[in-house]
């Protein structure tokens, strides 16, 4: 079946700009994470969906973040005012369930590259 | 503070032989540990996880191995293949929180 699937793939922007990033989860599953890699680093954990809902966005650095899941499955990741130190991959994942059921398998995007300008 | 250490940002062995990959942790609420590996251009994919109840667990020529007194983990693959040349990563997370905690990730390059 498809898996988690991120567009754009990349997105080069200048600073200053607005700009929306997109995750498909795998179908059906309800819990959708972001996490942010920048360069040399592993990823970091931003904000987790738990269906509708941001159930834990303590990763989300400032107020120029923001995420969305309005129907439970698409999330987008919006990012105001862009700055330079917001250049990173950004990965999204899925799991089945999420919540107290910590030990599932979260499933990963290719991520969405974004440079700031 | 980086709560998950891989101290190692490379790794070089040869095909055959065995690779092992450490990991540190400092968080003592750490239940769960995984390892994920990375090939450039794709995203992370899960490869083996341990609970904190076992202090090994293997998975073909996968074995992750805990140990809770010192806060370690490692992986080891026997044999290593050229294919295995990727970035892991070490991951934890916390009994009943289903976030992730990363660390910087070892790059594995097995050369034939």
């Amino acid at each position: 079946g498809a898996g988690v699937s991120q567009t754009p793939s990349n997105k080069v922007t200048e600073k200053g700009k607005y700009v929306e990033l997109r995750c498909d989860p795998i179908s059906g599953h309800t819990a959708l994470y972001w996490y942010r890699q920048s360069l040399g680093q592993g990823p970091e954990f931003l904000i987790y969906f738990q269906g509708t809902g941001a159930a834990d966005d303590s990763g989300l650095p400032n107020d120029r973040f923001f995420a969305v899941r309005p129907e439970g499955s698409v999330s987008t990741l919006k990012i105001q005012r862009t700055e330079r130190g917001d250049s990173a991959v950004y990965l999204c994942a899925s799991s089945l369930i999420g919540g107290s059921n910590y030990q599932e398998t979260q499933y990963f995007g290719p991520g969405t590259r974004l440079l700031v300008l | 503070d980086q709560q998950v250490k891989q101290n190692s940002p490379s790794l070089s062995v040869q095909e055959g032989r065995i690779s092992i990959l450490n990991c540190d942790y400092t968080n003592s609420m750490f239940d769960y540990f995984l390892w994920y590996k990375k090939y450039p251009a794709e995203g992370p994919t899960f490869l083996i996880s341990i609970s904190s109840i076992k202090d090994k667990n293997e998975d073909g020529r996968f074995t992750v191995f805990l140990n809770k007194s010192a806060k370690h983990l490692s992986l080891h693959i026997v044999p290593s293949q050229p294919g295995d040349s990727a970035v892991y990563f070490c991951a934890a997370s916390e009994r009943g929180y289903s976030t992730l905690t990363f660390g910087k990730g070892t790059m594995l390059l097995v050369s034939p």
